[in-house]
């Protein structure tokens, strides 16, 4: 059973902060890890993936992530937030195969105040 | 980038008619998904496919859901007949193999 923990229902910051965005996850067997971020109104949008090699791994506009398999983790990490970052964003898991089902956090709603 | 399309963006229904949500996904991908969302929840897996047949459903999956792509046109999901709980956003997603998976925007379905 594959089941992911986001600990934060919602994380408030200002413009410039860092921002670290919390996942926990169980899962047996070899699984890819990624974070997505949805705007309000509209679908997912991929932000980054962790299989193998390096634990931090790097995603689009600035964010980065670290998985930890000590701790079945998978934060996502900004040093400097922009007021555009405000979204919900969705942690998965997926299995190491071709079109294999996302399993999502419960979410996280980053909202960057000025 | 790559974009998948979902026609309508709202639609509202009676109770116990049919409703199918058409989905558009990007031209080379192979695999498709619905996901089903409730306001202020999660994203949760229903169903993917490939090369014309479900490859897993979920528990959500219910026995008046059903998928398909006729002619590599569009990739549908019909339900019917439609109960209200199945008031939900609708996504369809997309990808070409690996984890990155395209999504669509949604389709608010509201079930009177």
């Amino acid at each position: 059973t594959q089941t992911v923990s986001q600990s934060d229902a919602h994380v408030t910051v200002f413009e410039g902060d860092s921002v670290e965005l919390r996942c926990n996850y169980s899962y047996g067997g070899s699984i890819y890890l990624s974070w997505y971020i949805q705007h309000h109104g509209h679908g997912l949008q991929f932000l980054l993936k962790y299989y193998s090699g390096n634990p931090v791994v790097q995603g689009v506009n600035g964010f980065e992530a670290e998985f930890s398999k000590s701790d079945s983790s998978f934060h996502l990490r900004k040093a400097s937030v922009h007021w555009s970052d405000s979204a919900v964003y969705f942690c998965a898991v997926s299995a190491n195969n071709a079109g294999a089902k996302l399993t999502f956090g419960g979410g996280t709603r980053l909202t960057v105040r000025p | 980038g790559p974009k998948v399309l979902q026609i309508p963006s709202h639609q509202i229904i009676d109770m116990g008619q049919m409703v199918t949500l058409n989905c558009d996904p990007v031209s080379n991908h192979l695999y498709f998904y619905w996901y089903k969302q409730i306001l202020g929840q999660q994203m949760e897996f229903l169903v993917n496919f490939y090369n014309g047949k479900v490859m897993e459903k979920s528990k959500l999956f219910k026995d008046q859901f059903s998928v398909e792509r006729p002619d590599g046109s569009y990739f549908t999901l019909k339900i019917q007949p439609t109960a209200l709980e199945d008031s939900a956003v609708y996504f369809c997603a997309s990808s070409l193999d690996g984890p990155e998976v395209f999504f669509g925007k949604g389709t608010r379905l509201t079930v009177v």
